[in-house]
């Protein structure tokens, strides 16, 4: 399998901060990287596919980018609808792994 | 629009089987991968398996495979996920998900079916 390692595993910002998660593969999954949005007692929600390309309807805030093994989702302007975990996941082989998750907290 | 429903929480006892339904609307459900995602309680995601409803073709995760069926009837565009011998160890959350490929993003989810395995 393919592990994703994300990190960190929690974290704690303003609104109005700039947020960057990270996620490393153990081997290279370009264009096959995607992050989901959970919010407690929520299904998880696609945010990012492909890497980069923004899901239909998700705020512009949201930004995929990486290549190869390294990833990182960032979130432009935190705002407080943004506490939720975060997930990385890779489809370039099954099983579609995920990442341990990150928390986010908007203080 | 697109829709995935799921069945409702179930409780059951070590050694028993369910499936679970997830019901779909709103696009071509043979066209599309439907993936199962597990959640243990205050974990993370887990990836299952997948199966594309036109032709039945399925993957599973290794450390599943033998442990869970994918199905699905294209007459009524649901997919299933059929456990038997259910353990402690299944109690979580089972999510569908929708995706256009095999190793694609899933796009769509459902709501989530809580099992609980409890004698």
């Amino acid at each position: 399998d393919v592990q994703m390692t994300q990190s960190p595993s929690s974290l704690s910002a303003s609104v109005g901060d700039r947020v960057s998660i990270t996620c490393r593969a153990s081997q290279t999954v370009t264009r096959h990287v995607n992050w989901y949005q959970q919010k407690p007692g929520k299904a998880p929600s696609l945010l990012i596919y492909a890497d980069v390309r923004l899901q239909s309807g998700v705020p512009s805030r949201f930004s995929g980018s990486g290549s190869g093994t390294d990833f990182t989702l960032t979130i432009n302007s935190l705002q407080p609808e943004d506490s939720a975990t975060y997930y990385c996941q890779q489809g370039y082989i099954t099983p579609g792994t995920f990442g341990q998750g990150t928390r986010v907290e908007v203080k | 629009e697109v829709q995935l429903v799921q069945s409702g929480s179930e409780v059951k006892k070590p050694g028993e089987s369910l499936k679970i339904s997830c019901k779909t609307s709103g696009y071509i459900f043979a066209k599309y991968w439907i993936g199962w995602v597990r959640q243990e309680p205050g974990k993370g995601l887990e990836w299952m398996g997948i199966i594309y409803p036109d032709d039945s073709d399925t993957e599973y995760s290794p450390s599943l495979k033998g442990l869970v069926t994918l199905s699905a009837d294209k007459a009524t565009s649901t997919a299933f996920l059929h456990f038997t011998n259910l353990q402690a160890s299944d109690t979580a959350i089972y999510y569908c998900a929708r995706s256009p490929l095999a190793g694609d993003a899933l796009d769509s989810w459902g709501q989530g079916t809580f099992v609980t395995v409890s004698s």
